[in-house]
This record gives structure tokens, C-alpha cells and sequence, in this order.
């Protein structure tokens, strides 16, 4: 039963426009929700997170939206880079910090 | 500062085999946690060690079974490998267990790639 669902397996954006990636999820009762980007061959590395009392978190160029009601997360990149081209996943604790992640989603910046 | 380091990186197994993946932990880390991410798909969550001990485990059968030492390093070991095994595993080191500190995220290694044949 895939608790975080990444629906877009792939983005592609022109440099300097905004990339969105979105997440759903089914418990409601999800308390915090990370992003990690994941380039070949190396380890996902952690972006940004989201309590659940919050409905916005902005660092730098990224930002996530988190709307409760509607189970659904997602991430802003303004302006999107090719540096930015990897996959990004998103995450829930199933407890403390042992997540759920959705299945990712890739995003391509072309220059 | 070292990350993560797994090794290997790359290894080949034929089913009914075993196989043991390590992997050290980040300096100041104490849990560790083990991912499988098949191909096309998200990390599935393993196992967590805290301190030496299990301290969590996902849908994984016994076979899939894990340490930690005294230094924090860890491994984890499949019996009898099925084809279905073939993944990405993924090693995770953070200084505790909890979340809402926001300090607790996880620093992964770049994994091990297993295939079994």
C-alpha cells in the first residue's frame, strides 16, 4: 500500500521558469514531510521539510505547499537550474525518522 | 567531515545465495538506517538501528537481517536471495531517531547495487 504518491514520473522545464512537483498521501494523521533529491549514482541528499502545522516553507529558491485537506505536498523551484535536474522524492515518517517515500519524480531542466 | 560510506558498491549474486552489505556511518551519527530501492521505485524502508539494537523494522521478511557495532557502523545481510532482491541498497546514518527536532534527517551513503542472477 504506497502511503506517498508521486504521480509524475518525469518534469521537463526550460531553465529559469518554475518546476512543481507534487506528492499525495493517505494518512492524515502524517505529522512532517521532507524532499530529497537524488542525482546517479550518489545518495539522496535532503532538501527541505514541512511541519504539519505549517502550510509553507520557503528556503532560497525552493519551496513546499503543504494543503492538509486535500493530502497533497508540493515542491516549487523558482527559477529552476540545470543544476537542478535529478530526482526528487518525497517523504512521510511511518515513525521518527524511518520514512515512506514515493516512487520519485525526474526532473529535467534544459538550458 | 566522512558521510556515509557502503560498500560495495557493485555485486553480482546468484539466487540462494547470501550476501552482506556495510556500511559506515556519518562521525557523531548512532542509528542507521537500511533502504531497498528497486528499479523505478522509491526507497523502501528496511530496518533502523539505534545503539545496537533493532529499533524498527518495515515488510521485509527475517531473511533480511542486520548489526550494528560499537562504532555505529552497520550491515545488513539477505539469506537465500530471490531475483526480486535486486535493488539499490541504501544506508542512511542520522544522530538520533526522532524528527521534529529537524536535526535527525538522514544522511545517505551511495548504496550498494545488488543484482541477483
Amino acid at each position: 500500500d504506497q502511503q506517498v504518491k508521486q504521480n509524475s514520473p518525469s518534469l521537463s522545464v526550460q531553465e529559469g521558469r518554475i518546476s512543481i512537483l507534487n506528492c499525495d498521501y493517505t494518512n492524515s494523521m502524517f505529522d512532517y514531510f521532507l524532499w530529497y533529491k537524488k542525482y546517479p549514482a550518489e545518495g539522496p541528499t535532503f532538501l527541505i521539510s514541512i511541519s504539519s502545522i505549517k502550510d509553507k516553507n520557503e528556503d532560497g529558491r525552493f519551496t513546499v505547499f503543504l494543503n492538509k485537506s486535500a493530502k497533497h505536498l508540493s515542491l516549487h523551484i523558482v527559477p529552476s537550474q540545470p543544476g537542478d535536474s535529478a530526482v526528487y522524492f518525497c517523504a512521510a515518517p511511518r515513525t521518527g525518522n524511518q520514512f515512506y517515500f514515493g516512487t520519485g519524480t525526474s526532473l529535467t531542466v534544459i538550458p | 567531515e566522512t558521510g556515509v560510506t557502503q560498500s560495495p558498491t557493485h555485486l553480482i549474486k546468484t539466487r540462494g545465495q547470501q550476501v552482506t552489505l556495510r556500511c559506515s556511518s556519518q562521525s557523531g551519527h548512532n542509528t542507521v538506517s537500511w533502504y531497498q530501492q528497486a528499479l523505478g521505485q522509491g526507497p523502501q524502508f528496511i530496518f533502523q538501528y539505534y545503539r545496537e539494537e533493532e529499533n524498527g523494522r518495515g515488510n521485509f521478511p527475517p531473511r533480511f537481517s542486520g548489526l550494528q557495532f560499537p562504532n555505529y557502523s552497520s550491515e545488513l545481510n539477505v539469506n537465500a536471495l530471490e531475483l526480486d532482491d535486486s535493488a539499490l541498497y541504501l544506508c542512511a546514518s542520522s544522530p538520533g531517531t526522532s524528527i521534529h527536532s529537524g536535526a535527525n534527517v538522514l544522511t545517505f551513503g551511495a548504496g550498494s547495487r545488488l543484482t541477483v542472477l
